[in-house]
C-alpha cells in the first residue's frame, strides 16, 4: 500500500534557526509532491507542489523542498524560522492516473521567540 | 486560492442518527472531492474519491454503506454519516480539486463529529 512518512512528530526550535522535515513516501510510478501547513485554528494551506522539471521547489514564505528521486523524499527546508512559522505541516502525494491525495502524520513545528 | 466551504464546523448527534456534513467549492469548479477523517494526532486517513457525476471510490477498509457520499454537482459533495456510534465521532475534512491529476487540492476548515 502506499505511504507517506514524515519522521519528525514535533520539533522545537528557535527564531532564525534552520529548518528540515523530512518526508518519505512508497510508491513506485509518478508522483506529484505537495507541503501542507496548517496554522492553529485555520484550515491546510499549500505550501509548495512538485509537478516536475527542477526538483529543488520554492513555495510561500521562504519555504523550499527538494525532490530526490533515488531516496523517494520530498523535504521540506527554511534556513531561517519565524515565530510566525509555528504550525503542523503535512507531506502529501498524488499518484499519477489515481488522482489521490496521500498524507503523512504530520510535524508540529513549534518556534521560540 | 480557491475556497472550499465545510458545514458544519461541528456536530453533536445521538447514537443511531444520521449526520450529513456538506463541501461546497465556492469559485471553482469541482470535479473531484476527497473525504479525509483525521483522529486525534494522526494523519488524514483518505475515506474516499468522488468524481462529479459518479459514484465515490472508497478507500479499503471504510465501510460505503456507512459513509454515504454524493457529489451531485461541480460545486457540493455531502458526505453522510449513517446510523452513528461514538467511534464514528471524529475530525472530517474534505478537499476539492478541478480534477486533473496534480493539482493541487484546496481544503474545507473541517467538521468535528461528536455522537454521544
Amino acid at each position: 500500500a502506499q505511504s507517506v512518512s514524515q519522521h519528525n512528530h514535533h520539533v522545537i526550535l528557535s527564531e532564525a534557526a534552520s529548518l528540515e522535515l523530512g518526508c518519505n513516501y512508497s510508491y513506485g510510478g509518478t508522483v506529484n509532491l505537495f507541503w501542507y501547513v496548517q496554522y492553529p485554528g485555520q484550515h491546510l494551506q499549500l505550501l509548495l507542489k512538485y509537478f516536475s522539471g527542477d526538483p529543488l521547489v520554492k513555495g510561500i514564505k521562504g519555504f523550499e523542498a527538494e525532490f530526490i528521486k533515488s531516496k523517494f523524499s520530498f523535504n521540506l527546508r527554511k534556513p531561517s524560522v519565524q515565530w510566525s512559522d509555528t504550525a503542523e505541516y503535512f507531506c502529501a502525494v498524488n499518484l499519477y492516473n489515481f488522482n489521490k491525495f496521500y498524507f503523512g502524520s504530520g510535524t508540529k513545528l513549534n518556534v521560540k521567540p | 486560492g480557491a475556497v472550499v466551504s465545510q458545514h458544519p464546523s461541528w456536530v453533536i448527534c445521538k447514537s443511531g442518527t444520521s449526520v450529513k456534513i456538506e463541501c461546497r467549492s465556492l469559485d471553482f469548479q469541482a470535479t473531484t472531492m476527497f473525504w479525509y477523517r483525521q483522529f486525534p494526532k494522526q494523519s488524514l486517513m483518505l475515506m474516499a474519491t468522488s468524481n462529479e457525476g459518479s459514484k465515490a471510490t472508497y478507500e479499503q477498509g471504510v465501510e460505503k454503506d456507512k459513509f454515504l457520499i454524493n457529489h451531485a454537482s461541480l460545486t457540493l459533495s455531502t458526505l453522510t454519516v449513517t446510523s452513528a456510534h461514538p467511534e464514528d465521532s471524529s475530525f472530517y475534512i474534505c478537499s476539492a480539486s478541478s480534477g486533473e491529476w496534480g493539482t493541487e487540492a484546496f481544503f474545507g476548515q473541517g467538521t468535528r463529529l461528536t455522537v454521544v
